[in-house]
């Protein structure tokens, strides 16, 4: 059975602090990803990497890095973070090599910065 | 760069009525159309997907149909039930044979929260 798993389903943190959120998969996908989920906004891309080491901005990177080292890893950093990205975040991989692009997700990182 | 708009935000049915969420999309290149189902507290998962080749697929209860012309496509739940009850994703993306990069990535819809009364 497909699994990805983030590291934490609740987090609180302070303004200012670095962040890590972190997801593991078990598929061995090439394709890893970060989105932002808010209300009526959807998912919203902030990075996506296709291979180790390897990383692409999405829609909203800004105020984010990411970092690949390992194939199933793909963890997302707030350099310093600010209440505007209290939000929650969701992690998703796939394969690269397919006829359609499914994504399987992790259950998401509900991030509060206070 | 491929836009998809999706209505309505919210949709509240009576149990065993049938339930129907529309998307539409910009970039004619498409050829791939999932749809996600996210329960709460869980992450979206893939509930039905259909190609840019095929007009209409069902999977008992879901059935999606796509018009290429009118580059729309739509969800269908029929006799609903409280399980139903979920935020429901279309998205649509370019998914031909080998890629990387930005090219295969799926853009989502804003979701349509569906509420099933019993």
């Amino acid at each position: 059975d497909v699994k990805v798993t983030q590291s934490s389903r609740y987090l609180v943190k302070r303004t200012g602090e670095k962040v890590f959120l972190e997801c593991v998969q078990d598929m061995d996908h090439e394709n890893m990803f970060w989105y932002r989920q808010d209300p009526g906004l959807g998912l919203r891309l902030i990075y996506f990497s296709y291979d180790v080491k390897m990383k692409e901005k999405g829609d909203i990177p800004e105020g984010y890095s990411v970092s690949r080292e390992k194939k199933e890893r793909f963890s997302l950093i707030l350099e310093s973070a600010s209440t505007n990205q209290t939000s929650m975040y969701l992690c998703a991989s796939s394969r690269r090599i397919l006829a359609k692009n499914i994504q399987y997700f992790g259950a998401g990182t509900r991030l509060s910065v206070l | 760069g491929e836009n998809v708009e999706q209505h309505p935000s919210t949709l509240s049915v009576q149990e065993g009525d049938s339930a129907v969420i529309k998307c539409t999309y910009s970039d004619s290149a498409s050829n791939y159309f999932p749809w996600y189902k996210q329960e709460l507290g869980k992450g979206p998962q893939l509930i039905i997907d259909i190609r840019s080749n095929v007009g209409e697929k069902k999977d008992q209860r879901i059935a999606v149909t796509l018009n290429k012309t009118a580059k729309h496509f739509s969800l269908h739940i029929t006799e609903t039930q409280p399980e139903d009850s979920a935020v429901y994703f279309c998205a649509a993306s370019l998914a031909i044979g080998n890629y990387g990069g930005s090219q295969g990535n799926l853009i989502f819809g804003k979701g349509t929260k569906l509420s099933v009364k019993p």
